[in-house]
């Protein structure tokens, strides 16, 4: 059983640019969060969905960043005209219940 | 504002000794606990969820909880080398709630050979 799959694992945009970052749940999960963590910093709770419903979406910035999660196919973080600020490291986790979160290994993004 | 905090450490701990690491939360509604490990540019890995006071053990891993304290603790028996890494603590508020888990910034574990 494949854990939960994330990608690209990094990824270098221009301020200006889009990202897309994209992640698998494991067999099974229902489930979808995205965190974002900085340098030195814990995680910070971003967005909860299940298939095409975002449930709760408190911790996501209310410009520039979107989330979906589809009937078919991967959830998609998006971060439109990213800016430096955005450089850090986004978590993706699934869980079959939403109670234990299970990781991946996490996107890379650097803005330059 | 649900608020999580970890003394960040480094804690120093010698091989073979216990090292204990410490989160306290603030919303007396938090109901689900959980401890994850985390080593350098890698992924947090879950090690132990607590749900009720007391303890729970896990081979050389245990959690206790304190909900009149609002405290959670993880003890690590018989330190190695390997579980030098950051230890984070999370916490949800609701059962099965709609919000994902708050978590502490972490303490950074440094086992000494």
């Amino acid at each position: 059983n494949a854990g939960v799959m994330q990608n690209p694992r990094h990824l270098v945009r221009r301020r200006g640019q889009e990202a897309r970052l994209r992640c698998s749940p494991m067999k099974g999960h229902s489930h979808v969060y995205w965190y974002r963590q900085l340098p030195e910093e814990g995680l910070k709770f971003m967005v909860y969905l299940q298939k095409e419903n975002i449930i709760d979406e408190s911790g996501m910035p209310k410009e520039r960043f979107s989330a979906e999660f589809p009937k078919e196919g991967p959830s998609i973080l998006r971060i439109q005209q990213v800016v430096r600020g955005d450089s850090a490291a986004y978590f993706c986790a699934s869980s079959p219940d939403s109670a234990e979160l299970f990781f991946g290994e996490g996107s890379r993004l650097t803005v330059l | 504002q649900k608020e999580v905090e970890q003394n960040s450490g480094p804690l120093s701990v010698p091989e073979g000794a216990i090292a204990s690491l410490n989160c306290t939360y603030s919303d007396r509604g938090s109901q689900s606990f959980f401890w994850y490990r985390q080593y350098s540019g890698k992924s947090p890995e879950l090690i132990m969820s607590i749900y009720s006071n007391g303890d729970k053990e896990d081979g050389r891993f245990t959690a206790q909880l304190n909900k009149a304290s609002q405290y959670v603790s993880l003890l690590i028996r018989d330190s190695q080398p390997s579980d030098s890494a950051t230890y984070l603590c999370a916490v949800r508020v609701s059962g099965g709630g709609a919000d994902g888990l708050t978590f502490g910034k972490g303490t950074h574990l440094i086992i000494q050979p």
